[in-house]
């Protein structure tokens, strides 16, 4: 079976520029996450998403992420402008059902760069 | 709000050493408990976790008992090999389901 998958791995933009970043859960996982650790920093929550509803946005930095999942499968999370401060690995997680006795499946990462 | 912190690392050790990482923790309640490792060119991966007081996670030589006195959660492993180098992130996860990480610890192990 496979695992959670993300796109791009590596993604180098500059200042003021979009990027969309891809992550496609394991099949049948309603449950998906968004984490990103900046500068060799903890692991922060971003949003939760329970199928295609937002269950927990409040780790969302300000009104220039937006985070979609359309049909409850992949979700994408936008960035729009990109900041220098935006630069980081951006995780994506699933899990089967809700609460903390559910293990969350990670992702490899992308890694954004701002320049 | 709940947050995790562990030691500073790199931690460099030789093989076969004793493997202590650091973890206490600040939550309500009464949270879950885990750590996640992180290999080279990967994503996180689950290795241990505990979910009530006194329990203790274990795999693959890796222990780590859930302190509610102490509010710690510490990894161990008796005995380290080269292909344990990586990364440890302690977390908690309360009653939502999103993870509180720590810093992560960089460990680095030689022959």
């Amino acid at each position: 079976e496979a695992g959670v998958t993300q796109f791009p791995s590596h993604s180098v933009i500059e200042k003021g520029q979009t990027v969309t970043l891809r992550c496609d859960p394991i099949s049948g996982h309603d449950n998906l996450y968004w984490y990103r650790r900046v500068m060799g920093k903890e692991i922060k929550f971003l949003l939760h998403f329970v199928k295609e509803s937002k269950q927990d946005e409040s780790g969302m930095p300000n009104n220039r992420f937006l985070a979609e999942r359309t049909g409850g499968t992949y979700s994408t999370l936008k960035v729009q402008p990109a900041e220098l401060e935006d630069s980081g690995v951006y995780f994506c997680a699933s899990s089967e059902g809700q609460g903390p006795y559910n293990e969350q499946f990670f992702g490899p990462g992308t890694r954004l760069t701002v320049l | 709000g709940n947050s995790v912190t562990q030691m500073e690392g790199p931690v460099t050790l030789s093989e076969e050493a004793f493997l202590t990482i650091n973890c206490t923790y600040t939550a309500t309640g009464y949270p879950s408990l885990f750590w996640y490792v992180q290999y080279p060119g990967e994503g996180l991966q689950l290795l241990l976790k505990a979910t009530k007081a006194d329990d203790k996670g274990s795999n693959k030589g890796f222990e780590a008992t859930y302190r509610k006195e102490t509010t710690s959660f510490h990894l161990e492993k008796g005995s380290v090999q080269v292909s344990d180098s990586a990364v440890y992130f302690c977390a908690l996860a309360g009653t939502a389901s999103k993870l509180t990480f720590g810093t992560g610890t960089r460990l680095q192990v030689t022959l």
